[in-house]
């Protein structure tokens, strides 16, 4: 299947400080992809949706302003938690879709995870 | 009413018994449905992949859909301890995001 990968693993940073957190499609061109937090025991919610080369659409709720989401290219998108708190301290997950596997390109796969701890 | 509904469990089962995970929603335009499988700490692993409604089975894994009822299950045969995780449902309209239901944690005991 294919693959996606997040850098870094884990971060501890100091409250007020900004985290800029990678997800990379590794072996497919993603034109979508969807970042996600998820809370100890809390399935996962839905951030934002970003398309390449366009601005990104977040969810009722997050901050934009925030949560500032780039997707620079087909392969990359980045989150920056912009003055993080310890209220920010979470699992964040990004997914890609891929636009040729099976199901009108609607298959997602999921990066391992990021998980931010503000102190 | 929530979208999607599922139950958190946990649900415990010996080493080889049959597990039956369900969810149900309230969205008729749902087409796509995926059964997701995480490990504490890690990111959701895609284990079986539906569209519209029907039957699919892959290895002791089988997932059914039933639009009808606005219902889907997955059912894993032999279960293993290594089959123990929380397990995800998600459904989704033609390109758009993702759903999830709560997930349900399994504990599959040796």
């Amino acid at each position: 299947g294919a693959v996606v990968s997040q850098h870094p693993s884990w971060v501890i940073c100091k409250s007020g400080t900004s985290v800029k957190i990678e997800c990379r499609s590794l072996d497919f061109q993603a034109t979508t992809m969807f970042w996600y937090r998820q809370f100890p025991k809390q399935s996962l919610m839905l951030m934002a949706t970003s398309n390449e080369g366009s601005k990104a659409t977040y969810e009722q709720g997050v901050e934009k302003d925030k949560f500032l989401i780039n997707h620079a290219s087909l392969t990359l998108s980045t989150l920056t938690v912009t003055s993080a708190h310890p209220e920010d301290s979470s699992f964040y997950i990004c997914s890609a879709r891929d636009p040729w596997t099976g199901g009108a390109g609607n298959e997602q796969f999921f990066g391992p995870g990021t998980r931010l701890t503000v102190l | 009413q929530k979208e999607v509904e599922q139950d958190p469990g946990p649900l415990s089962v010996p080493e080889g018994a049959i597990v039956s995970l369900n969810c149900t929603y309230s969205n008729s335009a749902f087409q796509y449905f995926m059964w997701y499988r995480q490990y504490s700490r890690k990111g959701p692993e895609l284990l079986m992949y539906t569209y519209s409604s029907g039957n699919k089975e892959d290895g002791r894994f089988t997932a059914q859909v039933d639009k009808s009822s606005k219902y889907i299950s997955l059912f894993i045969r032999d279960s293993q301890p290594s089959d123990s995780a929380t397990y995800l449902c998600a459904m989704s309209q033609a390109g758009t995001a993702l759903i999830f239901g709560k997930g349900t944690t399994l504990s599959v005991s040796s």
